[in-house]
């Protein structure tokens, strides 16, 4: 099916490790973006970007990196995971920023726990 | 500075009855403004979007919102609840203009129970 997959689902780190949550989507959207969601918090815009090569820092961009090589792919870093990067991760996608009346498609989110 | 508030975190209401869940937005500028419902464990899924023209939407699942500019409000609307609709709903604004194209400023969102 067609949509953006994230992957892992669940992940529970270690203070100070590393990892990867991988975005794909398969739409040949130009617009990718990572948020983090935090209760009676909403949701906060990371990372984002606008075509492969071109990304940017949204609101809480501390602590994450990002690049986008591909299209298709929009993979998010945490470098050194801390307790307040707990939280539930959601990728999305749109078809393209100049078409801003399009909605995004989210992933159904990793969910996130550092120890 | 584009923001979203939805001033109610938890909204309850009877099955059959009519159900609204606020939202005002600030914006510099005509805004995109859409509604997502997120249920349980679940990614958010779009229901819904004002970019221009009639005041009132109608989107996915019965639902409508009213686009108010003089009171820079787009409220959720649906005349009879149903108890799937128990969810958390969130209002977001998009930047149409400036040097965050595309960006989607989110509320705080609102729980909407239905109960029985």
């Amino acid at each position: 099916n067609a949509g953006v997959t994230q992957t892992p689902k669940f992940q529970v780190l270690k203070t100070g490790q590393s990892m990867t949550l991988q975005c794909a989507q398969d739409m040949n959207h130009e617009y990718m973006s990572w948020y983090r969601q935090d209760p009676g918090m909403g949701l906060r815009l990371i990372h984002y970007s606008v075509g492969a090569g071109i990304t940017d820092q949204g609101e809480v961009p501390n602590g994450y990196n990002v690049s986008r090589s591909t299209t298709e792919d929009f993979p998010l870093r945490l470098l050194s995971a801390a307790p307040s990067q707990t939280s539930v991760y959601f990728c999305a996608s749109s078809p393209s920023f100049t078409g801003q009346g399009t909605a995004c498609t989210f992933g159904s989110g990793t969910r996130l726990t550092v120890v | 500075a584009q923001s979203v508030a939805q001033p109610e975190d938890q909204v309850n209401v009877a099955e059959g009855n009519p159900l609204t869940v606020k939202c005002t937005y600030s914006v510099s500028g005509n805004p995109y403004l859409f509604w997502y419902v997120q249920y349980p464990n679940r990614g958010l899924q779009f229901l819904l979007k004002y970019i221009t023209g009639d005041n009132l939407v109608k989107g996915s699942y019965g639902f409508e919102a009213e686009f108010n500019k003089s009171q820079t409000s787009f409220h959720l609307k649906k005349p009879s609840a149903l108890v799937s609709d128990s969810a958390l709903y969130f209002c977001a604004v998009r930047d149409p203009r400036g040097s965050t194209l595309g960006r989607l400023y989110f509320g705080r969102g609102t729980q909407l129970t239905v109960w029985p």
